[in-house]
C-alpha cells in the first residue's frame, strides 16, 4: 500500500485537458515538495515535474502542476496520444519513511 | 548523455541472493547520491534504498532493512545492491535513479533489470 493516495486511472480525448489528484500528509507533502514522473512500462522513468511546479527543461509546458496543504494535482492540456503512461506523484516522506510515492495513475487516452 | 544501466537481475529461490549493478556515464558521478526503486507486477513504484555521493550516509525502506546492502564503487561509476534472504514478495523491476542533490527527488533513472523470486 503506497503512502501517498492517486486515483488508479484517469482518461481523456485527444486535445482536451486531464487533471490527476496526489493525497499525503504532514509528514510528506505537507512539508515537502512533490515531484511528479511518467512512466511506461518497461522503459525508464521520466521527471515531469520537480519541486511542487517546476518543470524539467524538454518537457512541454502541456504539463502543469500546483500543491496545496497535503494534496497536489498535476494537469495535462491538449492531450495527445503519447501522453498515455502511468503518472505518479511522489515527496520526501522525512527520515521514518524515506522517499514516498503515490500507487500511480493509469491514463488512457481515447 | 546522462546514462544509467541496471544489470545483475534474474531468477532465485526464496532465501537465496542478488547482487544487482547500475552503470553511470555521462556525469560526474561521485558527485550525486544515488537510489533503487523497484515496481513489483502490477504494483506502484517504491524507494528501496539511497547511498550518499560519498557512500558516507545509507539509508533502507523497512521493507529491506536488515536484508538489502546499498554500496558504490565511485572508481567504477558503478552503484550496487546485494539482496539477500529474498522473498516472493522482493520480485520487481529495480531501477536505479540519480538523486538530484538538493532537492530531495530523483532526476534521472535506468530503464530497469528484473528479479523474480520463486520456488
Amino acid at each position: 500500500q503506497s503512502v501517498l493516495t492517486q486515483p488508479p486511472s484517469a482518461s481523456g480525448t485527444p486535445g482536451q485537458w486531464v487533471t490527476m489528484s496526489c493525497s499525503g500528509s504532514s509528514s510528506d507533502i505537507g512539508n515537502n515538495p512533490v515531484n511528479w514522473y511518467q512512466h511506461l512500462p518497461g522503459t525508464a522513468p521520466k521527471l515531469l515535474i520537480f519541486s511542487n511546479d517546476l518543470r524539467p527543461s524538454g518537457v512541454p509546458d502541456r504539463f502543469s502542476a500546483s500543491k496545496s496543504g497535503t494534496s497536489a494535482s498535476l494537469a495535462i492540456s491538449g492531450l495527445q496520444s503519447e501522453d498515455e503512461a502511468d503518472y505518479y506523484c511522489a515527496a520526501w516522506g522525512g527520515s521514518l519513511n524515506g522517499w514516498v510515492f503515490g500507487g500511480g495513475t493509469r491514463l488512457t487516452v481515447l | 548523455q546522462v546514462q544509467l544501466v541496471e544489470s545483475g537481475g534474474g531468477a532465485v529461490q526464496p532465501g537465496g541472493s542478488l547482487r544487482l549493478s547500475c552503470v553511470a556515464s555521462g556525469f560526474t558521478f561521485s558527485d550525486n547520491g544515488m537510489h533503487w526503486v523497484r515496481q513489483a507486477p502490477g504494483k506502484g513504484l517504491a524507494w528501496v534504498a539511497f547511498i550518499r555521493y560519498d557512500g558516507s550516509h545509507k539509508y533502507y525502506a523497512d521493507s529491506v532493512k536488515g536484508r538489502f546492502t546499498i554500496s558504490r564503487d565511485n572508481s567504477k561509476n558503478t552503484l550496487h545492491l546485494q539482496m539477500n534472504s529474498l522473498r516472493a514478495e522482493d520480485t520487481a523491476v529495480y531501477h536505479c535513479a540519480r538523486d538530484e542533490g538538493i532537492g530531495y527527488y530523483m532526476d534521472v533513472w535506468g530503464k530497469g533489470t528484473t528479479v523474480t523470486v520463486s520456488s
